[in-house]
């Protein structure tokens, strides 16, 4: 069966500072991916979505960036994070069955 | 535009009652919509589906159904759990290109005993 691994599942950076998140996938090849934020007490908001690798598309204009160096690997980056970058982002690949996705476990972010 | 809105923000309920959250939705050329379940801490897990040529399918506790003419979703939860606390996602998958999901806002489900 399909797995999703993501981490940290925790994470706490300064203003200005790097970001790197990973998603990881097992049990599947060639999984369609895709990064979603939540802010707290919010609805999932669709952030990237990638159809192979090296392939991204970009869902709303943002300070982060994504990437898919190999099949099962999705990263999540950016330069010089900003306060609002605040929040959850869950990684999250096609169903096996029907439509829909499984989600990872998430990773909650907090800048200060 | 594309949006999947929820009517009620908090639903408070008693342990064994049934409970309903309801889902609005606004693209009617969507064909495929889901429930999901988000615990605290954790990602949201896929409870059940229903295809738009539908307007009921049951699972093991739960209900879906879909009002096309009105465009609402709902689910029903039968003999509600304390373990049935969360927040409850609706989505609707919009047709063509890939598989994109457009979620609501949410509603929380607060069990009590």
């Amino acid at each position: 069966s399909q797995t999703i691994h993501q981490w940290p599942a925790t994470l706490v950076q300064p203003v200005g500072s790097p970001l790197s998140l990973e998603c990881t996938v097992e049990g599947t090849s060639n999984p369609n991916l895709y990064w979603y934020r939540q802010a707290a007490g919010r609805g999932l908001q669709l952030l990237f979505y990638s159809i192979g690798i090296d392939q991204i598309s970009s869902e709303v204009p943002q300070n982060l960036s994504a990437s898919r160096p190999q099949d099962r690997q999705f990263i999540l980056s950016s330069k010089k994070l900003l306060l609002s970058d605040s929040g959850s982002y869950l990684c999250a690949l096609d169903r096996t069955a029907g439509y829909g996705y499984t989600f990872g476990s998430g990773t909650r972010l907090t800048v200060v | 535009g594309e949006s999947v809105g929820l009517h009620l923000p908090t639903l408070s309920v008693q342990e064994g009652d049934n409970s309903i959250i309801n889902c609005a939705y606004s693209n009617s050329a969507s064909d495929y919509f889901i429930w999901y379940k988000q615990e605290s801490g954790k990602g949201p897990q896929f409870i059940i589906d229903i295809r738009s040529n539908m307007d009921k399918r049951q699972g093991q506790r739960v209900t879906v159904l879909l009002n096309k003419t009105v465009k609402h979703l709902s689910l029903q939860i039968a003999a509600t759990q304390p373990g049935d606390s969360a927040v409850y996602f609706c989505a609707e998958r919009v047709t063509g290109g890939y598989n994109k999901l457009i979620f609501g806002a949410g509603t929380r489900l607060a069990v009590h005993p």
